[in-house]
């Protein structure tokens, strides 16, 4: 079954840097896009960023334009969100999510289970 | 970016209940909208998929329908285990917005 386990989560201070991890494992990695989503703490669900299934394209929602890079490893079937510069409001389980449909950008089916980022001093 | 507002933010239904949400888009959309579930403490769940589509083993209670900037969620029929937060989402354009979410509890 398809699964994704999400790590590398923690308590960092502001001006921080993170990288986050997905490992995926179920189904051709490589042949799907994959979603970093992420939900501050009694807030809604709010969209991070987005990478094509060969890696070649990459959008990111305008609170991670500039701070944070989303790339995959398709050989080693995992994502990675590098977080830097940051910020109180970054506060924040980080889901990352597979597409739904083959070799297409669009929305995400499943989801891992999270990981928790604290931004405090 | 699209907006995607959704309706209520929150209700409370006798179990047996029909319960119906609704999303509309600040734009059009065509059928490019999802409906997730996400119960406390765990990740989203995908339910319906291009609107209409119920994914692969997701109760037949659960519906969808609309299209363009209108969108409907139904649960025919509300069981105890449908006790969640319930988001739209749409996946026409980037960036991917959500809806606000709607919490249903049990009256």
């Amino acid at each position: 079954q398809v699964q994704l386990v999400e790590s590398g989560g923690g308590v960092v201070q502001p001006g921080g840097s993170l990288r986050l991890s997905c490992a995926a494992s179920g189904f051709t990695f490589s042949t799907y896009a994959m979603h970093w989503v992420r939900q501050a703490p009694g807030k809604g669900l709010e969209w991070v960023a987005v990478i094509s299934y060969e890696g070649s394209n990459k959008y990111y929602a305008d609170s991670a334009k500039g701070r944070f890079t989303i790339s995959r490893d398709n050989s080693k079937n995992t994502l990675y969100l590098q977080m830097n510069s940051l910020r109180a409001e970054d506060t924040a389980v980080y889901y990352c999510a597979k597409g739904k449909t083959y070799a297409t950008l669009d929305g995400m089916d499943v989801w891992g289970q999270g990981t928790t980022v604290t931004v405090s001093s | 970016d699209i907006q995607m507002t959704q309706s209520p933010s929150s209700l409370s239904a006798s179990v047996g209940d029909r319960v119906t949400i609704t999303c509309q888009a600040s734009q059009d959309i065509s059928n490019c909208l999802n409906w997730y579930q996400q119960k406390p403490g765990k990740a989203p769940k995908l339910l319906i998929y291009d609107a209409s589509n119920l994914e692969t083993g997701v109760p037949s209670r659960f519906s969808g329908s609309g299209s363009g900037t209108d969108f409907t969620f139904t649960i025919s029929s509300l069981q105890p285990e449908d006790i969640a937060t319930y988001y739209c989402q749409q996946d026409d354009n980037l960036p991917y917005t959500f809806g606000p979410g709607t919490k249903v509890d049990i009256k």
